[in-house]
């Protein structure tokens, strides 16, 4: 089973500010990897898939990079409504698809 | 619009059963592979079970292999989940899931494992 490490656990930035946010696989993942947006009560949005590739209707001050075994997920300039818990997830070597234990950005 | 809506779940003591309902509409359902993610309370996303477009082929999470089956009706745009055994540890909201990337979630139907 790959394991996704997600750093840091927790981010607290203040709005403009730039967010970088960590995802460390424990073998190669290729470029199959997606990241994920949960905001309180909701349900996962999709953000980057194939781990740079932004899906529809995502701002652009979202990217990501990364292949192999790290990969990053930058958001340029925060917005108050960023405020959220942030996912990876690889679906190279499955079953079982896995998430990353999940990084917590809080917004000042 | 594309949707999927859970329901089933509920209130269950340790080794009882319960079925989850998975509702799809606004795409063809056909088409698509299918998941079912859970989320304990406080805690990360979990995927629990994959099914093909077909349902032919079908996988589980070691932690629900033997006391959990997915299945799909194609003619009624519907997933489930079939849960026996459970334990206090599968306490979740159980979320269904379109595809491998994730491109649609429900929000969930909670399960709570209690005596």
């Amino acid at each position: 089973e790959i394991v996704l490490t997600q750093s840091p656990d927790t981010l607290s930035l203040s709005p403009g500010e730039r967010a970088t946010l960590s995802c460390r696989a424990s073998q190669s993942v290729y470029t199959s990897l997606a990241w994920y947006q949960q905001r309180p009560g909701q349900a996962p949005r999709l953000l980057i898939h194939d781990a740079s590739n932004r899906a529809t209707g995502i701002p652009a001050r979202f990217s990501g990079s990364g292949s192999g075994t790290d990969f990053t997920l930058t958001i340029s300039s925060l917005e108050p409504e960023d405020s959220a818990v942030y996912y990876c997830q690889q679906r190279y070597n499955w079953p079982p698809i896995t998430f990353g234990q999940g990084t917590r950005l809080e917004i000042k | 619009e594309m949707q999927l809506v859970e329901s089933g779940g509920g209130m269950v003591q340790p080794g009882g059963s319960l079925r989850l309902s998975c509702a799809a509409s606004g795409f063809t359902f056909r088409s698509y592979e299918m998941n079912w993610v859970r989320q304990a309370p406080g805690k990360g996303l979990e995927w629990v079970s994959y099914i093909s477009s077909d349902g032919t082929t079908k996988y589980y999470a070691d932690s629900v292999k033997g006391r959990f089956t997915v299945s799909r009706d194609n003619t009624k745009n519907s997933l489930f989940l079939q849960m026996t055994s459970l334990r206090a540890d599968d306490t979740a909201v159980y979320s269904c899931a379109r595809g491998n990337t994730v491109r649609l979630w429900g929000l969930g139907t909670p399960v709570a494992v209690s005596s």
